[in-house]
């Protein structure tokens, strides 16, 4: 089972900032959070990933909790293009464990 | 040329015909990947294989089997295609090591039994 929770849909405005939460409660010391993409039918797409520091990169930024038990991933002006299904996912790196994926949350920029 | 590709890209086969489908990688990477989709569906791991000699079930590998053929080469098949086996097919590859940036995707294969 995915150890993530995502509200399952969410709308933002061309050119607004997207925040796209997600709950990981129950994550690990050396799980990574790492998000990945989808758009249409397309293969999933890396986007960031971060372990307890925020992280930023050309595509978007990773705001995690103090705590570690959530996140929210900042498309900072999005576009239509960005519109896809976004996934949330913990992952521990260099291990033997898989990305496990959830159903995601469909994002949909409107004009 | 895609960095991770799979052939064919779309296929149409009918119920109990056997069917393989290819992935071949340039990223370099060991671990080799192949998740299926169904519609409104996230994806589910039919099997791995994290070097050559190594080939791993997933969640959900009854009805298909794989082939690790080359560090760059990975496939999956289906020996006797049954219709809810249609769906979405994705290879995918990561690097174990240190600075991991995730998995990079192929562009999946449409697969329909009839």
């Amino acid at each position: 089972d995915a150890k993530t929770t995502q509200p399952p849909s969410m709308d933002c405005a061309e050119g607004r900032a997207a925040n796209l939460p997600c709950n990981h409660s129950t994550i690990s010391g050396n799980e990574y959070v790492y998000w990945y993409r989808q758009i249409h039918s397309q293969g999933p797409q890396y986007i960031i990933h971060g372990l307890k520091n925020n992280e930023t990169n050309e595509m978007a930024s990773l705001i995690i909790t103090e705590d570690r038990k959530s996140s929210t991933l900042i498309l900072p002006h999005a576009t239509l293009r960005d519109t896809a299904v976004y996934y949330c996912i913990v992952y521990s790196q260099g291990g033997s464990e898989k990305l496990v994926f959830g159903k995601g949350m469909k994002l949909t920029v409107n004009p | 040329d895609a960095d991770v590709t799979q052939t064919p890209r779309n296929r149409i086969t009918k119920t109990g015909k056997r069917i393989m489908l290819e992935c071949s990688q340039t990223k370099g990477h060991d671990r080799m990947y192949w998740y299926r989709q169904d519609p409104g569906l996230g994806l589910r791991l039919i099997y791995y294989s994290f070097d050559v000699k190594d080939i791993n079930k997933g969640e959900i590998s009854d009805g298909y089997s794989v082939s690790r053929q080359a560090q760059a080469k990975f496939s999956l098949s289906l020996e006797s295609a049954i219709p809810n086996q249609t769906a979405l097919y994705f290879c995918a590859t990561s690097d174990a090591g240190i600075g991991f940036y995730g998995y990079t995707f192929g562009s999946g294969t449409r697969l329909t039994v009839v």
